[in-house]
Parts: C-alpha cells; structure tokens; sequence
C-alpha cells in the first residue's frame, strides 16, 4: 500500500528531553512537510523540503529541527527550546505539478508531562 | 501575509439539505486551492482541489472558484451525519507551500 506513515501515534515526553517524530511515504513524493496543530486551531508550518538534503524553515521553526538524507524520510526533531510542545503533529508529501495534491499522513499526538 | 480565511462555524444543517462552505484568500498569485475534511482526532484528508474559475463536481461535492472575487466555496449535497467534521480551505500559488485557514466545523443534524 502506497502512503506516508507517522510513528509513533502517541508520544509522551518530559519537560527538557529532545524527542524525534518519524514521517516515511513510499508514494515518490519531492516534497515533504511538517505542521503543528492546536485544539480549535488550524495547520502551521514547522518546516519543509522540497529535494533531499534541502530544508526551509516554515511558519514556526524555533524549538524544532529536521533532516532530508532520503528522498521517503523526512523526521522532526521537538527540541527541549520548545516551549509549548504539546500538539498534534501532521506530515504531509505533495508530488508536484499543478494541482500538487498534498496528502497527510495519520499525525503524532506529543504530550509533555 | 498571505492568509486564507473561513468562518469557524459551527455551521448546522439538516439531514439532506445543501451544505455551503466559504473561504477567501488574500494573494492575488494563488492558483489551486484545496478543500480537506477533517474528523476530530484524525488527519485532514483531500475532498477535492480546483485551479480554473467556475464550478467542479465530484459526486455529492461541489467547488466553486471565483479568482476575481477571490473566493472558493466548497458545497455539499444531500449532507449526511457523516459529514460532520471541520472542513479545511488551503491555497497556494506557485510551488509555495499549502496556506490553510483555521477551518470550518460542520454539523448536519439527524
């Protein structure tokens, strides 16, 4: 089955630890995304990436880190600098093209007790 | 800033009436525009995406675009139970990521 896969689905952190969020699709995709949402809120950019070992920030970049060494990988590092971290966080992969249709993986629930 | 606005509802139809979702968008660059669903819990998915002025019917879902107007509406027909989520409206121009709006909650009413 082609898609993009989050794990894990529910994440639970300490105050102060580093944690890494995984996002992989087998679809070909160029692109890859990563957005953060709160309850009753809409999607925010954290970061994206349009070719492998290429990244730019998004929206709100401060507190987290990525890496793009494969063209399917594409994981999310919440760093002890964010200061509210706890969120639902979305991976999403487009194609290209002119419609670009971006699809999302099944997200990642972080709480930090 | 580019920016992508909706009414955040909650907007309550009955069973079988039509549905009609609006958003409007602030850069005038936009070229496709973009309408998911989203259940409470889970991940948005694609309804449906419209780059040319005028309507786009798939099965019980229409959308319309207005570039002029800057405005993109999304309807649905004989709403269901099931239809009730948050409908989210993105644009983007060029390739520049997805501007979501902050979404639409549906309720349709037995």
């Amino acid at each position: 089955d082609g898609g993009i896969t989050q794990s894990p689905k529910y994440l639970f952190r300490k105050e102060g630890q580093n944690v890494t969020l995984s996002c992989e699709q087998n679809l070909n995709h160029d692109a890859m995304y990563w957005y953060r949402q709160d309850p009753g809120q809409g999607l925010r950019l954290i970061y994206y990436s349009q070719i492998v070992n290429d990244f730019q920030k998004g929206d709100i970049a401060e507190g987290y880190s990525v890496s793009r060494e494969k063209k399917e990988s594409f994981p999310l590092t919440v760093t002890s600098a964010q200061k509210n971290p706890t969120a639902f966080y979305l991976c999403a992969s487009t194609w290209g093209g002119l419609s670009n249709e971006q699809f999302f993986g099944p997200g990642t629930r972080l709480t930090v007790l | 800033q580019k920016e992508v606005e909706q009414n955040s509802g909650p907007l309550s139809v009955p069973e079988g009436a039509i549905a009609s979702l609006n958003c409007t968008y602030s850069d005038r660059g936009s070229q496709s525009f973009f309408w998911y669903r989203q259940y409470s819990g889970k991940s948005p998915e694609l309804i449906m995406f419209i780059y040319s002025n005028g309507d786009k019917e798939d099965g019980r879902f229409t959308a319309q675009l207005n570039k002029a107007s800057q405005y993109v509406s999304l309807l649905i027909r004989d709403s269901q139970p099931s239809d009730s989520a948050t409908y989210l409206c993105a644009a983007r121009s060029g390739n520049t990521p997805l501007v979501f709006g902050k979404g639409t909650r549906l309720s349709v009413i037995a």
